[in-house]
């Protein structure tokens, strides 16, 4: 059983610039979220993706958007980047029936350490 | 919306000591209560978790407590090693929505 995957671990961008991060769920997983980990932070949500569908957001800017695929990968993108989006963003999947009954037991991928200039 | 605080937000025990780390939380619809363990490069992994129709739970040297009435939920480690060195995450869900994390409790283990 393979793990939640994202690419790439770290990354420099310069502020104005735009952003892909991607994330390949665990086996079986069909959700997936995103959340934005600040230094010294807790992870805060951004929104979570199920059947190909945002399904719920965080108190995040349109700039930030995300798509999920067929095979239930997904992206989160990030436009004209400014400096305190430097952070590391953590994708996590969870089994679509708990999602769905309250319980959202979320498996984290290790992130990806973004840094804006 | 729901607001998680967690304290400590530092704690250093001797090794073989116990640790205790407590949250509370504003809503009381919220009916999940995950802990998260975060080491150096990784994410969050849970390592106990508790629904709001327990009062307690244990596994092996962790132990999760629940007072709903209160709106607080800690996380207890008891004789402590090295390895439990990290950052402790607790988190609440609010029905409907997304895990809401607290800001962290960094748990040093010393030998």
């Amino acid at each position: 059983e393979t793990g939640v995957t994202q690419s790439p671990t770290h990354l420099i961008k310069t502020r104005g610039q735009q952003v892909t991060l991607r994330c390949s769920s665990q086996s079986g997983h069909n959700t997936v979220s995103w959340y934005q980990q600040a230094l010294g932070q807790g992870p805060q949500f951004i929104f979570q993706y199920y059947r190909e569908e945002e399904n719920g957001r965080g108190n995040f800017p349109p700039r930030f958007s995300g798509l999920q695929f067929p095979n239930y990968s997904s992206e989160l993108n990030v436009n004209a980047l400014e400096l305190d989006d430097s952070a590391l963003y953590l994708c996590a999947s969870s089994p679509a029936a708990l999602a769905l009954s309250g319980a959202n037991v979320l498996t984290f991928g290790a992130g990806s350490r973004l840094t804006v200039l | 919306g729901e607001n998680v605080e967690q304290h400590p937000s530092t704690l250093s025990v001797q090794e073989g000591d116990s640790a205790v780390i407590k949250c509370t939380y504003s809503d009381s619809a919220s009916n999940y209560f995950p802990w998260y363990k975060q080491e150096l490069g990784k994410g969050p992994q849970l390592i106990i978790d508790i629904r709001s129709n327990v009062g307690e739970k244990k596994d092996q040297r962790i132990a999760v407590t629940l007072n709903k009435t209160a709106k607080h939920f800690s996380l207890h480690i008891t004789e402590t090693q090295p390895e439990d060195s990290a950052v402790y995450f607790c988190a609440t869900l609010y029905p409907g929505t997304a895990l809401i994390f607290g800001k962290g409790t960094t748990l040093s283990v010393s030998s």
